[in-house]
């Protein structure tokens, strides 16, 4: 069964360094989407990504983030200088599109986790 | 904003039984609510999805229901077994491609 993909399983950084996180979606969805989990809290949305470019982004998701999709088949987040408080999981998804024409349901890759000293 | 409130932090029940976990949202119905499972240290797992105009649906031994009157989603694992033993954790859409997430319920099934 396919499935989505992410490495590394766990990144430790110094504060201010640079982190890219890399995700391999599902091979035929559309939408990707990366969202984190600070430990003991909710799963929270970062930012979807559809047809090359950002379609939402929340609050978190600042100028500090980015994301790309180099590839046919990658798709990453980066963070720029990175701070304590990004300390968390982070999950990336991908989702395809069901018979109605309308996103369907979102896979999730097993997670990263970054460690942020 | 659009919020889920899943009421139970853990429910503990006995092997064999039927375990139901509550997901209560606020403001306007979503499109569809989604039931995932997350283990310790893992991505949360699909299990179901329930459109607004389903009443019910059924997976094996889990079933899902949607009430919008209520404005309440119940998941029922019957026959529980300790393998069962996991977060379950209900998202909903804003009317968007995003989920919004519970912040979930540990289940303890035990033998």
């Amino acid at each position: 069964e396919p499935e989505v993909t992410q490495t590394p399983s766990h990144q430790v950084t110094q504060m201010g360094q640079e982190v890219i996180l890399r995700c391999v979606p599902i091979s035929n969805h559309l939408y990707f989407y990366w969202y984190r989990q600070i430990l003991g809290q909710k799963v929270e949305f970062l930012v979807s990504f559809y047809n090359n470019e950002i379609s939402e982004k929340s609050e978190i998701f600042d100028d500090q983030f980015s994301v790309e999709r180099p590839d046919g088949s990658n798709f990453t987040l980066k963070i720029r200088s990175t701070k304590l408080e990004d300390s968390a999981m982070y999950f990336c998804a991908s989702s395809g599109v069901d018979t109605s024409g309308y996103t369907d349901t979102q896979y999730f890759g097993p997670g990263t986790r970054l460690t942020v000293l | 904003s659009q919020k889920i409130e899943q009421n139970s932090e853990a429910l503990n029940i006995q092997e064999g039984k039927t375990a139901t976990l509550t997901c209560n949202y606020t403001n306007y119905s979503p499109a569809y609510l989604q039931w995932y499972r997350q283990d310790p240290g893992r991505g949360p797992v699909f299990l179901l999805l329930i459109r607004e105009n389903e009443k019910e649906k059924r997976k094996e031994r889990l079933k899902v229901t949607f009430d919008t009157t209520l404005k309440q989603s119940l998941f029922h694992i019957t026959a529980s077994q300790p393998a069962d033993s996991a977060t379950y954790l209900c998202a909903r859409d804003d009317n968007t491609d995003k989920l919004i997430f519970g912040t979930g319920t540990r289940l303890q099934v035990f033998p």
